[in-house]
């Protein structure tokens, strides 16, 4: 099957602890992505890779971390600097930027105890 | 900065009535415009785009038209089902990203 997997699915966390979420995509596609979303509210952008071993920030990058090792991984460390983590957090990709079509994976839902 | 508005923020309609979700945007470069569904505790899926070019597209029961002029795109489903109920997300693409509107909770009462 192609697509992008995410997890775990749910994930508790302490105050002051950084955590580490996965993505991972076998659709060969170059670019990936992180969002938050809130209940109510649209996804946000969090950080972007084009291309291995490069990434950029998104608008709500601060308290967040991510690495681009390999095409297929990108993820996403919430770090204790980010003051409300507790989130649904969703990672896509699509073929190159100049494409934009984006899919998404399942996501994950972090709680911060 | 750039922005997505979307309207209305929740929506309920009878099985087999039509419903319409209408969004605008402020950054006159975009030229790419997704709508995703998403249904509780999942990712969004992509439904339907469409691109500056064009001003309308189908897909069986789903349609969205583009109005570049007034800015402002919208999805259409007819013939509306009860496994059409999910929230529903706009987005455009401008200047290097998407952006997305703030979402549309449809209800579909059987």
């Amino acid at each position: 099957d192609g697509g992008i997997t995410q997890s775990p699915k749910y994930l508790f966390r302490k105050e002051g602890q950084n955590v580490t979420l996965s993505c991972e995509q076998n659709l060969n596609h170059d670019a990936m992505y992180w969002y938050r979303q809130d209940p109510g509210q649209g996804l946000r952008l969090i950080y972007y890779s084009q291309i291995v071993n490069d990434f950029q920030k998104g608008d709500i990058a601060e308290g967040y971390s991510v690495s681009r090792e390999k095409k297929e991984s990108f993820p996403l460390t919430v770090t204790s600097a980010q003051k409300n983590p507790t989130a649904f957090y969703l990672c896509a990709s699509s073929p190159s930027v100049p494409t934009d079509t984006q899919y998404f994976g399942p996501g994950t839902r972090l709680t911060v105890l | 900065g750039e922005n997505v508005e979307q309207h209305p923020s929740t929506l309920s309609v009878q099985e087999g009535d039509s419903a319409v979700i209408k969004c605008t945007y402020s950054d006159s470069a975009s030229n790419y415009f997704p709508w995703y569904k998403q249904e509780l505790g999942k990712g969004p899926q992509l439904i339907i785009d469409i691109r500056s070019n064009v001003g309308e597209k189908k897909d069986q029961r789903i349609a969205v038209t583009l109005n570049k002029t007034a800015k402002h795109f919208s999805l259409h489903i007819t013939e509306t089902q009860p496994e059409d109920s999910a929230v529903y997300f706009c987005a455009a693409r401008g200047r290097g990203k998407l952006i997305f509107g703030q979402g549309t909770e449809l209800s579909v009462k059987p």
